[in-house]
């Protein structure tokens, strides 16, 4: 398995509060990814980083703000959490300077907000 | 956009029946194919892939064959066990780096 892990892997908070979760890798992948799964969609992005400080928007990124600051982590903030937003989130890694497609994944962040 | 079409399930089995998932996909040019597989309580597996037409991906005793002229990528396994009960999504990305476009999944449950 690649070395991703996710913090923290189960939460629940309330509606407004702010959440921020946390990818950590130890492959030294460029690309990191946040996507949320939910029932019927499968997996849809969030935001993705090709670099440190290198950030762009994916497909469902209102409401969410991203940072990198390392290589190995990658922040995922709810700047003000909504039920919408109870959902598992998966974070991603790839290398495709290294000439890959692949994205391989986290164990996922179960959130709920009540 | 481009977009990924998967049989919804579940897929109930029983053990050593043979399993086909469909999986279509609409997108422009030559995307790059990915089944990624989901057992309980994990994260996404990937599973297998294809990069051209004609292409067939395989690992574990799954198969799958990239056909341009349908746009599928159906995954099938000959002979399933229980402990491949999971969720299969199909998936799609146009270029390295790019994000991946899933399927809405499908789950399977193989019965002993």
């Amino acid at each position: 398995d690649a070395g991703i892990t996710q913090s923290p892997r189960h939460k629940v908070t309330e509606t407004g509060t702010p959440v921020t979760l946390r990818c950590h890798q130890t492959e030294n992948h460029r690309y990191m990814y946040w996507y949320r799964q939910d029932p019927g969609h499968g997996l849809r992005l969030i935001h993705y980083s090709y670099g440190v400080k290198d950030t762009d928007k994916g497909e469902v990124s209102d409401g969410y703000s991203v940072s990198r600051s390392k290589t190995e982590d990658f922040l995922l903030t709810l700047e003000s959490a909504t039920s919408s937003q109870t959902s598992v989130y998966f974070c991603a890694i790839g290398a495709p300077t290294s000439g890959s497609d692949e994205q391989y994944f986290g164990p996922g962040t179960r959130l709920t907000v009540t | 956009g481009d977009s990924v079409t998967q049989m919804e399930g579940p897929v109930t089995l029983s053990e050593e029946a043979f399993l086909t998932i469909n999986c279509t996909y609409t997108a422009t040019g030559y995307p790059s194919l990915f089944w990624y597989v989901q057992y309980p309580g994990e994260g996404l597996q990937l599973l297998l892939k294809a990069t051209k037409a004609d292409d067939k991906g395989s690992n574990k005793g799954f198969e799958a064959t990239y056909r341009k002229e349908t746009t599928s990528f159906h995954l099938e396994k000959g002979s399933v066990q229980v402990s491949d009960s999971a969720v299969y999504f199909c998936a799609l990305t146009k270029a390295a780096g790019n994000k991946l476009t899933f399927g809405g999944g499908t789950r399977v449950l193989v019965k002993p």
